[in-house]
């Protein structure tokens, strides 16, 4: 069973401070990664891929991957109560169906 | 770019009826789109990957003469959730592959069969 693991939370943090989330992944044959944001009662948004080891950087979001490890992460700067949602990692399948497999998601609660 | 649409956003339906649900891939074609359930509180279960121009292949327990899909062309699916029972009441979303092989959501449709 292909297995996408992330602690549910929910993790706090005050404004302005860097939120980490972790994800990790049993499928080694994997080649794509991606962070979504949910908010309550709406549809997951794609805010972060990543495809190489290393960091990848957009905005105030950085998304960091290991490989050798099956590791990734998002790290958000500068946290918002806006950025308050479901964070959701998902793991494209090695197999050519192009279908995700997503961790459970952690709540990030920013409070003022 | 690579806007998903849905229609309707939420709908309630009496139990034993049929209620359609369409996916639409605005600004590009997609010849792979999804269909997800989600209940309160849980996480995406994925249901059925849908193919254009194939049949629909369905997930493990997934029932696939009650949840029909249809993908006629590279810019719409269906969902058909047929003779609705309360227990099929939750978020539907679809997602479709876009151009640069993302995944992108549609905004849900919320299902309450009564």
């Amino acid at each position: 069973q292909k297995e996408v693991e992330q602690n549910s939370g929910p993790l706090s943090v005050p404004e302005g401070a860097i939120a980490s989330l972790n994800c990790t992944y049993s499928d080694r044959g994997s080649q794509s990664f991606f962070w979504y944001r949910q908010y309550s009662g709406k549809s997951p948004e794609l805010i972060m891929s990543i495809y190489s080891n290393g960091d990848k950087e957009d905005g105030r979001f950085t998304a960091q991957l290991n490989k050798a490890s099956q590791y990734v992460s998002l790290l958000i700067r500068d946290s918002q109560p806006s950025d308050s949602a479901t964070y959701l990692c998902a793991v494209r399948s090695s197999g050519n169906t192009g279908k995700l497999i997503f961790g459970q998601g952690t709540t990030l609660q920013v409070k003022p | 770019g690579a806007v998903v649409s849905q229609h309707p956003s939420w709908v309630i339906c009496k139990s034993g009826t049929s209620v359609k649900i369409e996916c639409r891939s605005l600004d590009f074609q997609a010849t792979t789109m999804f269909w997800y359930r989600q209940f309160p509180k849980q996480s995406l279960m994925l249901m059925a990957t849908s193919n254009e121009g194939s049949k629909a292949t369905y997930e493990q327990g997934v029932e696939k003469d009650k949840f029909l899909i249809n993908h006629a062309s590279l810019t719409l699916s269906t969902l058909t959730v047929t003779s609705a029972h309360p227990e099929d009441s939750s978020f539907y979303i679809c997602s479709a592959i876009g151009p640069n092989y993302e995944q992108y959501f549609g905004p849900g449709t919320r299902l309450t069969v009564t």
